[in-house]
């Protein structure tokens, strides 16, 4: 099946910092998401970008799917922005309608 | 439309006791997921439904779980009997294939499973 991996696995930044998380993919994909588990572990959508990019707020995301990867940037980062970020990803294999998780990068931010 | 909506959000029982978890899905979606989240494991799918069908269980552990999707609104997961190792946090999310929706998956806030 498909592999997913995210880099990297943790990470620890100062309030205000920038970061880039980055996600590989093993093959063609139909669908991507991020998510961010917030430490009462719910999981929030925050984008779906099976290609292109796109921005919300003080978070962007873009995806080559050529390629094989996508890159999700946090800018200005914010406390708030601790917890656990997944990507998942649904192979375009025929009949492959499943999302395939990362093991995900930890984030805390400090103020 | 309110989401997917799971229940209940928190359940302690007693090894050997039987469980059921419930999910709501969003209305028109026509995917139904179970997927259950560990330290060790991470986000593994057990099981998924496509009207109301169940398309691949080769996720579910073994043969103590058991899921259903009687309807299009409605899906339980159940463990019989129930073993400490089945603690975790089980999420239930809901898909479609329509072009109209753009958001991908949706899940439910999940069941916080714990077994003494």
């Amino acid at each position: 099946g498909i592999q997913v991996e995210q880099s990297p696995p943790d990470l620890i930044l100062q309030e205000g910092a920038n970061s880039t998380l980055r996600c590989n993919f093993s093959d063609s994909v139909n669908n991507l998401q991020w998510f961010h588990q917030n430490p009462w572990g719910q999981l929030i959508n925050l984008f779906y970008i099976p290609s292109g990019t796109k921005q919300n707020g003080r978070l962007s995301a873009t995806t080559v799917a050529t390629e094989r990867y996508s890159l999700l940037y946090i800018s200005s980062s914010q406390t708030t922005d601790s917890g656990v970020y997944f990507c998942a990803v649904e192979s375009a294999a025929r009949g492959y309608n499943k999302l395939i998780f990362g093991a995900g990068t930890r984030l805390a931010v400090h103020p | 439309d309110a989401g997917v909506i799971q229940s209940p959000r928190h359940e302690v029982t007693e090894m050997g006791q039987e469980v059921t978890l419930r999910c709501k899905p969003i209305s028109g979606h026509d995917y139904l997921f179970w997927y259950r989240q560990t330290m060790m494991r991470g986000l593994e799918l057990l099981i998924y439904f496509n009207n109301n069908v169940p398309i691949d269980d080769s996720g579910m552990p073994e043969d103590r779980f058991s899921a259903k999707m009687p309807n299009a609104s409605f899906s339980t997961l159940k463990i019989q009997p129930s073993e400490p190792r089945d603690s975790a946090v089980y999420f239930c999310a809901s898909s479609t294939d329509s072009l109209d929706w753009d958001y991908g998956y949706t899940f439910g806030s999940g069941t916080r499973l714990t077994v003494v």
